[in-house]
């Protein structure tokens, strides 16, 4: 079945960029997501990325995705405090857009 | 346009009980799905209904179930509960069956003592 990892933490100072990688077993996904959870709260859907497709920017967020080597990633430009959150992954499996998570990337913004 | 809404917010229940949660879709979704977040690790599918029938289910065992109501609202029941059921349980709304992004609600934190 579907597999999908990432780095568990990272850890960046106010004004960097930040990176969140992924890496997934499953090359039929068409959509691939990434989604954003602060504490105590639910999952907010930052962005997706369509699987014919190299890039995706969207104000300080970037995506890229690597078909080949079945590597997806998050750039944040500018981080700031309010982007201290879990990052998780997600890539659908079977026809009925099952989601399949990574284990989430805690991200710390430190000034 | 109102988003996922869950109740109740938090709830605390005893091993051995059953439990029944609620969501409430986005306007205009179709399809809801349930998902277990266990503490440290990413959401767990448990099944998905679309248009009132499952349509679809992950690695949980029957005494996880599920409704879907023509307003497109849906329930998650958990009979037998294990102290291992503690967690946060997510439903996420979308417009169909497809590969279409799903909306999340804040959650239902159940603790089993």
């Amino acid at each position: 079945g579907e597999d999908v990892e990432q780095s568990l933490f990272l850890s960046v100072r106010e004004g960097d960029s930040s990176v969140i990688n992924c890496t997934y077993t499953d090359s039929s996904s068409t959509y691939l997501y990434w989604y954003k959870q602060e504490p105590g709260a639910g999952l907010q859907l930052l962005t997706y990325i369509f699987s014919n497709m190299d890039m995706k920017q969207d104000q300080r967020l970037t995506v890229l995705l690597n078909k080949k080597d079945k590597h997806l990633s998050l750039r944040i430009a500018d981080t700031q405090t309010g982007d201290s959150a879990i990052y998780f992954c997600a890539v659908p499996s079977g026809g009925y857009n099952k989601l399949i998570f990574g284990a989430g990337t805690r991200l710390a913004v430190h000034p | 346009e109102t988003g996922v809404t869950q109740s109740p917010t938090h709830l605390i229940k005893t091993r051995g009980q059953q439990v029944t949660l609620r969501c409430s879709s986005q306007s205009g979704h179709n399809t809801v799905s349930w998902y277990q977040q266990a503490l440290g690790q990413g959401p767990q599918f448990i099944f998905q209904y679309y248009r009132e029938e499952e349509n679809g289910r992950g690695n949980f065992p029957p005494r996880f179930s599920g409704l879907q109501f023509p307003n497109y609202s849906s329930e998650l029941n958990v009979n037998a509960l294990e102290l291992d059921d503690s967690a946060l349980y997510l439903c996420a709304s979308s417009l169909g069956d497809g590969n279409y992004e799903q909306y999340f609600g804040p959650g239902t934190r159940l603790t089993v003592t």
